[in-house]
C-alpha cells in the first residue's frame, strides 16, 4: 500500500531564505508526483507535476526534484517571501490507479517578515 | 488549466439532515473526483465520478453516505447525507487533464455539522 510522508511537518523561516520540503513515498511504481500549496481553509493550488520519467521541474523560484528509486521528491523555495506562507502537499499517482492521488500529510510553512 | 467551481463555499448543518454541494468546471471532462480533508488531515479521495455511469467509490466511503451524481461532463454533485459532526470536513472537488493527468482542483466546501 503506497504511503507519502513529509517532513517536516512544519516550518518557520526568516524572509529570504533558500528552503527544501521533503516528501518521501513507499512504492517507487508511480506515473507522476504533483506538490500544491493550500492557503488556510482553501482549496489547492497545484505548484509543479513531475513525470516518472523526470527528474525536475522548474517553475519560477519554484523547483521540484524527483528521485524514484529511492522514493523521494523535494520542493526548493528560493529567496522565500511571506506570501509563500501556506500548506505545501505532495501526493503522488499510482501506477495502478492512474487517476487517484495519494496525499502527504503537508508542511505548514510560514515566512516570516 | 480547468477551472473549477464549488457551491456553497461554506454551510453550517444540523446533525441528521443533507447537504449537497456542486462542482462546476469550465470544459468538458471524463473523470470527476470528491475527495475529503478533514480538519488537520490531509485529503482521502471519497469516489470517482464518471458522466454515464455510477460513481466508484474508495474503501471506507459508501453510496448511501455519499449518493454522487453526473449528469454531463462539466457537472457533479456530491450529497453528504444524514450527516453527524464526525463528517466536519472540507470537500473538494478535482478534475484530471492533459497528456500526464496533472490535477487540478476546486476552492473546496467547508461543512460544520452541529
Amino acid at each position: 500500500k503506497q504511503e507519502v510522508t513529509q517532513i517536516p511537518a512544519a516550518l518557520s523561516v526568516p524572509e529570504g531564505e533558500n528552503l527544501v520540503l521533503n516528501c518521501s513515498f513507499t512504492d517507487s511504481a508511480i506515473y507522476n508526483l504533483q506538490w500544491f500549496r493550500q492557503d488556510p481553509g482553501k482549496g489547492l493550488t497545484s505548484l509543479l507535476l513531475i513525470q516518472s520519467s523526470q527528474r525536475e521541474q522548474t517553475s519560477g523560484r519554484l523547483n521540484a526534484s524527483l528521485d524514484k528509486s529511492s522514493g523521494r521528491s523535494t520542493l526548493y523555495i528560493a529567496a522565500s517571501q511571506p506570501g509563500d506562507s501556506a500548506t505545501y502537499l505532495c501526493a503522488v499517482n499510482p501506477m495502478d490507479s492512474s487517476y487517484k492521488l495519494i496525499f502527504g500529510s503537508g508542511t505548514r510553512l510560514l515566512v516570516r517578515p | 488549466s480547468a477551472v473549477i467551481s464549488q457551491k456553497p463555499s461554506r454551510d453550517i448543518c444540523q446533525r441528521g439532515t443533507s447537504l449537497t454541494i456542486q462542482c462546476q468546471v469550465d470544459s468538458q471532462v471524463t473523470m470527476m473526483f470528491w475527495y475529503r480533508q478533514q480538519p488537520g488531515q490531509s485529503l482521502t479521495l471519497i469516489a470517482t465520478a464518471n458522466q454515464g455511469s455510477e460513481a466508484t467509490y474508495e474503501s471506507g466511503f459508501v453510496i448511501d453516505k455519499f449518493p454522487i451524481s453526473r449528469p454531463n461532463l462539466t457537472f457533479s454533485t456530491l450529497t453528504v447525507s444524514n450527516m453527524s459532526p464526525e463528517d466536519s470536513s472540507i470537500y473538494l472537488c478535482s478534475v484530471d487533464q492533459g497528456t500526464y493527468n496533472e490535477q487540478f482542483f476546486g476552492p473546496g466546501t467547508r461543512l460544520t455539522v452541529l
